[in-house]
Order: C-alpha cells, then sequence, then structure tokens
C-alpha cells in the first residue's frame, strides 16, 4: 500500500468511447503525476500538478485531458483513444515545492484499446 | 542530448549478489533514483545519489561516478523475492526526469 490509489485497475475500451481514470493519495502531498508505461519502455510522463496548478505538459495528444479538482484527486478523462495508446497508466505524487524524485505511485490502471 | 541506458534482462540465483547498471549521459545532473517494480504493482523508491560515493540500505546499495555517467544497484543475499524490474532514473538540470526503460531481475532457485 503506497498511499495512492488508481480506479479502475483495468479498462477496456473501443475508439469512440469516452471514460475516465482516477487517483487519489491519502499521503498530503502537494503535486500528482500521470505517466504512461509501455512494455519495455522508459516512463513517459504527461502532466504535472502542483498544488491544483498544471504545471506540465509534455505534448500529450489532446485525447488525453487531465482534471485536478484539489491536492488529493486527479483524474485523466479519455475520449477517442487509439490502439497504440495501450498502456498501464501510473499516478504518482511527491511532496514539497520543488520537484522531488522521490515519487509515490499508484499501481496503475492497465488500459486496452480496441 | 540525453539519454540513459541499462540492461533489459538479468538472471541471478538465491543467496548470491547481482549488480544491475545504468549509464547515462546529460549536460544537468540533479541526482539518480532507482525504482523498483514487481509485476503487476506500483515502482516503489529504493535510492538517490546525487554525490559520488556508495550508499548502503540493508541488501541494497547504490553507487554513482558523476564523471563516468555510471550507477550501479547492488543486491546482496538475493531472495525470491527480489525477482521484479529495476527502473533507473537522472534528474536533469531542468529538475526533469530522465527514466531508463527498466532491467527485469529474474531470481531462480
Amino acid at each position: 500500500e503506497t498511499g495512492v490509489t488508481q480506479t479502475p485497475r483495468h479498462l477496456v475500451m473501443g475508439m469512440t468511447n469516452k471514460k475516465s481514470l482516477k487517483c487519489e493519495q491519502h499521503l498530503g502531498h502537494n503535486a500528482m503525476y500521470w505517466y504512461k508505461q509501455s512494455a519495455k519502455k522508459p516512463l513517459e510522463l504527461m502532466f504535472v500538478y502542483n498544488f491544483k496548478e498544471q504545471t506540465e505538459n509534455n505534448s500529450v495528444p489532446s485525447r488525453f485531458s487531465p482534471e485536478c479538482p484539489n491536492s488529493s484527486h486527479l483524474f485523466l478523462h479519455l475520449h477517442t483513444l487509439q490502439p497504440e495508446d495501450s498502456a498501464l497508466y501510473l499516478c504518482a505524487s511527491s511532496q514539497g515545492e520543488k520537484v522531488t524524485g522521490e515519487l509515490f505511485f499508484g499501481e496503475g490502471s492497465r488500459l486496452t484499446v480496441l | 542530448g540525453q539519454n540513459i541506458d541499462q540492461p533489459t534482462e538479468m538472471t541471478a540465483t538465491e543467496g548470491a549478489i547481482v549488480q544491475i547498471n545504468c549509464t547515462y549521459q546529460t549536460s544537468g545532473f540533479n541526482g539518480l533514483f532507482w525504482y523498483q517494480q514487481h509485476a503487476g504493482e506500483a515502482p516503489t523508491f529504493l535510492s538517490y545519489n546525487v554525490l559520488d560515493g556508495l550508499e548502503e540500505k540493508g541488501r541494497f546499495s547504490s553507487f554513482l561516478s558523476r564523471s563516468k555517467g555510471y550507477s550501479y544497484l547492488l543486491l546482496k543475499e538475493l531472495q525470491m523475492k527480489d525477482s521484479a524490474s529495476y527502473l533507473c532514473a537522472f534528474m536533469d538540470s531542468n529538475y526533469q526526469l530522465i527514466w531508463g526503460a527498466g532491467t527485469k531481475l529474474i531470481i531462480k532457485p
């Protein structure tokens, strides 16, 4: 138990569907992150929020839309995805005003796009 | 440019010692991290090195040489539960984490 909870753990969706991934952290951290993890590839940073403000968007396609209503919750809204978007989506949190490499990850949401 | 490299897969025997290497190239450096990720689970933080030398934490140690762009993770007295992927990442001058693709470690009895 890392203190970061992601739901759903598994999601299968068609290319025309709209779904959302949810992340909740119980650690009192101020920063939250979305990462994409594909097999045998490095983690790809997608979005960073610090004190609910988006501070990083790594050229992510607009079919991925993040939302951070408060410092404890982070969503990733998905629409009109492509099969190559199938991957493990990891949420993480960290504490401190400066970016830190000590991240606390959730177990991920395994997404399959048909 | 920036890059980071680590072996894709390694195999070791229970009770033995294994060293997982990580090499990197970057113009700005703010530390190197190791994470452990068991299959189907969250990556968990293992170590952080920002100065040269060896940091020991129980059965796990991490080494850094900034001049050589080189780090390793040393695992002693291997246990079956150490079977996992080990992710190496450095923090660049913009405080961005640059990740390696991970090393899958297989422990055999």
